[in-house]
């Protein structure tokens, strides 16, 4: 079946420094893909996605872009913040599943950002 | 606009007994999935309601069920606790037309210890 695999981190850097987080898939089908991003006792919030080949999706300074040819949506960040420090997961959307809903979420990254 | 809720947050529980979570999605979202999140398996997909319909399932024993009311809350059941039901319950709901791309909006969990 469809799977999603990440860097399990954690991931510590300095404040501005450059983030890449890694993430590959399989899937049988054409998922969407997705970053979500999960700060302490919240619940996840869509970070950004990207639904076909090609396509980039970006939001507060992150970015990640849907490589069809070699499987993955890696997160960058240029500048990373503080406020950056957060559990990262990737996932895509369950092309198996007849309704296309579900989501299989990577294992997450935590990322730690220090002043 | 309120966003997605679900109680109990905490709750604690023993061998062999059986728990009750609820979630009331956002305002005129239809949709409700249901999600596992331990640290071993990290984020699972339990179900899917649409319209008081299970539209989907994910890999869980039957005695992992849920349903879904006519104002669109939902409830998910767990009978016959076992230890590894210790876990973080995520719901999420999503408008009706979102399909496979939209964006899910999660709740900050029920937390669930099983003794």
């Amino acid at each position: 079946g469809d799977s999603v695999t990440q860097m399990e981190g954690p991931v510590t850097l300095s404040e501005e420094a450059f983030l890449t987080i890694n993430c590959t898939y399989t899937a049988t089908g054409y998922p969407s893909l997705f970053w979500y991003v999960q700060y302490p006792g919240e619940g996840l919030q869509l970070l950004l996605k990207a639904t076909k080949a090609d396509d980039k999706g970006s939001n507060k300074g992150f970015e990640a872009t849907y490589r069809k040819e070699t499987t993955s949506f890696h997160l960058e960040k240029g500048s990373v913040q503080v406020s950056d420090s957060a559990v990262y997961f990737c996932a895509l959307s369950d092309t198996a599943n007849q309704a296309g809903t579900a989501l299989i979420f990577g294992k997450g990254t935590t990322l730690s950002v220090s002043s | 606009k309120a966003g997605v809720t679900q109680t109990p947050r905490y709750l604690i529980k023993t061998r062999g007994q059986q728990v009750t979570l609820s979630c009331s999605p956002i305002s005129g979202h239809r949709s409700v999935s249901w999600y596992q999140q331990t640290p071993g398996q990290g984020l699972q997909f339990l179900f899917e309601y649409f319209s008081e319909t299970q539209r989907n399932k994910g890999n869980f024993p039957g005695r992992f069920s849920g349903r879904q009311f006519s104002n669109s809350r939902s409830e998910m059941n767990v009978s016959t606790l076992e230890l590894g039901d210790s876990a973080l319950y995520l719901c999420a709901s999503r408008p009706a037309v979102a399909g496979r791309t939209g964006e899910l909006f999660f709740g900050e969990g029920s937390r669930l210890t099983v003794l």
